[in-house]
């Protein structure tokens, strides 16, 4: 079965410098969740799109924007990339109204 | 965290032996969810409870939840090497269904 797509896997950047994620959800899912995982760390909720509306806000923080696509698929932007920006970045999608969430293997961002 | 404590944080057991691993949230919820993941991995579902039950078999699987004391608990049952993850538990109390996730426990099954 098709799962959660995320790229690049890996991304190594500069401070101040930006990195856009990609996250291209399960065929006919309609919701997309972006989570930041710091080392070591739980996971935490930046942002949510339903039909391709933001459907809720977590800590994003002003420097990061995304958008859900026509086709779905998500973008995450992040600019002015800070030392603390290093973390794993998932992407989840699911069905509307469906509470179990499908996560992709997500990106490993590093900020030199 | 935002939600709340996992206990243990590590747990090391050996092959065939029986893992618990509790959790508790500090908000009112829908629903509670069980998710695995894998060294550097994403988070996968195992099992979810909503708030109306009190205990929930899945495969080797068991999750309790105690709404009254805001606490969950998950068994897993004659352990494996392959059971070898971080469990977190995660709450979905609003209306997106966004997750709040417990800090996780660290489970070693050794062979």
């Amino acid at each position: 079965a098709a799962g959660v797509i995320q790229s690049p896997r890996h991304l190594i950047k500069e401070k101040r410098e930006t990195a856009t994620l990609k996250c291209y959800p399960i065929p006919r899912h309609d919701t997309v969740y972006w989570y930041q995982q710091g080392p070591g760390q739980d996971p935490q909720f930046l942002i949510s799109f339903y039909e391709k509306m933001q459907s809720d806000k977590g800590s994003i923080p002003d420097r990061f924007s995304a958008q859900q696509f026509s086709d779905y698929h998500s973008e995450l932007n992040m600019s002015s990339l800070e030392l603390g920006d290093s973390a794993l970045y998932f992407c989840a999608s699911s069905l509307f109204g469906s509470v179990a969430q499908h996560f992709g293997d997500g990106t490993r961002l590093s900020i030199l | 965290s935002q939600q709340g404590e996992e206990d243990p944080q590590a747990l090391s057991i050996q092959e065939g032996e029986n893992a618990t691993m509790n959790c508790s949230y500090k908000t009112s919820i829908n629903n509670l969810q069980w998710y695995r993941q894998n060294s550097g991995r994403g988070l996968v579902h195992l099992i979810l409870i909503r708030s109306n039950e009190r205990e929930k078999h899945s495969g080797r699987l068991r999750v309790t939840l105690d709404t009254s004391k805001k606490s969950s608990s998950l068994l897993i049952t004659a352990s494996r090497a392959a059971d070898t993850a971080s469990y977190f538990c995660a709450t979905d109390g609003g209306a997106t269904n966004k997750l709040i996730f417990g800090t996780g426990t660290l489970l070693a099954v050794q062979p």
